[in-house]
């Protein structure tokens, strides 16, 4: 139990277009998912908190309107990286929080999609 | 400020036994998780402590002190598998995890 899917788990795109990352909690749900990005040898960045049916929250540093955070439902929420840059090229992650909190209230992570930026 | 502190990486052989020790700084605290992370891969969760002491689970033992702000992974009849980084994330008064950039272990035969 406790899985998370990401897609695509890679994409390349030119620079100035926009890429969409679904998560997706199969067989449990999250009113709680959360966006990482990790560059090579860095530690985890949390880039925002998603809450089902409300604005994402974003940390300090990470702008809004350029990392479009959707939450429409219990299993699913959506980063959209628009008009992407060479320097947004990172590894994605998203986690979850099971509703029913899980036996340790711990986050399930995705596989992760990889984004290349030419 | 919030701050993890873990040696950046580590060496031991297959069949040994690594402790991987971790401080922490936190504003407020709500236990503290290990994750196990593979290179090119999402952490997956190893283990979680909120109360001192030790906590068993197979190979895999954490302990948690509280009021040093210490934790340490330690893991037993090491295997070539267990090459990955392995990250202290303690929870803060929020319920956010605090990552730092994690232990690199490297496993020899």
């Amino acid at each position: 139990g406790a899985v998370v899917s990401q897609h695509p788990s890679w994409v390349i795109c030119k620079s100035g277009t926009s890429v969409k990352i679904e998560c997706r909690s199969l067989d449990f749900q999250a009113t709680t998912m959360f966006w990482y990005r990790q560059f090579p040898k860095q530690s985890l960045m949390l880039m925002a908190t998603s809450n089902e049916g409300s604005k994402a929250t974003y940390e300090q540093g990470v702008e809004k309107d350029k990392f479009l955070i959707n939450h429409a439902s219990l299993t699913l929420s959506t980063l959209t990286v628009t008009s992407a840059h060479p320097e947004d090229s990172s590894f994605y992650i998203c986690s979850a929080r099971d509703v029913a909190g899980g036996e340790y209230n711990e986050q399930f992570f995705g596989p992760g999609t990889r984004l290349t930026v030419l | 400020g919030q701050n993890i502190d873990q040696p950046t990486e580590m060496t031991a052989t297959e069949g040994a036994i690594v402790q991987i020790n971790c401080t922490y700084q936190t504003s407020g605290f709500n236990g503290l998780f290990w994750y196990q992370q593979h290179a090119g891969e999402a952490p997956t969760f190893l283990s979680y402590n909120v109360l001192d002491g030790l906590e068993e689970k197979g190979r895999f033992s954490s302990f948690l002190s509280r009021s040093k702000g210490y934790s340490y992974l330690l893991l037993k009849e090491l295997q070539m598998k267990d090459s990955a980084s392995y990250l202290c994330a303690p929870l803060d008064s929020n319920y956010q995890l605090i990552w730092g950039a994690g232990t690199k272990l490297i496993i020899k035969p």
